[in-house]
């Protein structure tokens, strides 16, 4: 089984502050792991995501994330906070093994960045 | 580039009645997916299609019908309508089955059922 954790249903930074949106994850075998992004009335938009290789995996609008197999997490992670970067974001996970869609998703983290 | 389209964008039903959700991708993705979120719950999948002919059931499938028409389509069917059916549903489209390639999503139908 293969399950997903956001410890924060809320967080809020200063605009031009860095930012951290924590997700651990459980998988069975080697792990695939996403982060989305959902702005209001939108569907969820793919920020980046790792596969195998090197920890640190850049993405969309500046943003980062590092794996830690040790600790078994994918925290999202940006230098310098925008107030646009305020959305839901959607942590998910899938065993290297199968079908793309059966990734398990997290219960999403809100971002409110203030001016 | 329309991406994942989904219709309508917003549909009330009455407990028992039926509806179909549309679903069609432009990207010549093999496979297609419905998904429902749920406040605080994530998204939770509901069927999927690796590839077109065929069907799978996923997490939450009770309730609901899926028809994969051909490459670019995938509906969902809610053949009677429950209250617990309200719901924010979205297609998800893949390049590969397997692989670690992203998912598209369109935009949402929300659903009420009263």
């Amino acid at each position: 089984a293969q399950s997903v954790a956001q410890p924060e249903d809320q967080v809020n930074v200063a605009e031009g502050n860095p930012l951290t949106v924590k997700c651990t994850y459980s998988v069975s075998g080697n792990p695939y792991l996403f982060w989305y992004v959902q702005y209001p009335n939108r569907g969820l938009q793919f920020l980046l995501k790792y596969i195998t290789g090197d920890n640190l995996v850049k993405g969309s609008y500046g943003f980062e994330a590092e794996f830690n197999k040790s600790q078994t997490s994918f925290h999202l992670k940006k230098p310098s906070a925008l107030v646009s970067d305020s959305a839901l974001y959607f942590c998910a996970v899938r065993d290297s093994g199968t079908n793309a869609g059966k990734s398990t998703f997290g219960d999403g983290t809100t971002l409110t960045v203030k001016p | 580039n329309a991406g994942v389209t989904q219709t309508p964008k917003f549909q009330v039903l009455k407990t028992g009645q039926s509806m179909t959700l549309q679903c069609a991708q432009d990207m010549n993705h093999n496979s297609m997916y419905w998904y429902r979120q749920d406040p605080g719950m994530g998204l939770r999948l509901i069927y999927y299609s690796a590839s077109e002919g065929t069907t799978d059931k996923g997490e939450v499938p009770n309730g609901y019908n899926v028809s994969r028409l051909n490459k670019r389509e995938f509906s969902l069917r809610l053949e009677s309508a429950a209250p617990s059916q309200t719901s924010v549903y979205f297609c998800a489209s893949g390049s590969r089955p397997l692989g670690g390639e992203k998912l598209f999503f369109g935009s949402g139908t929300q659903l009420s059922v009263l």
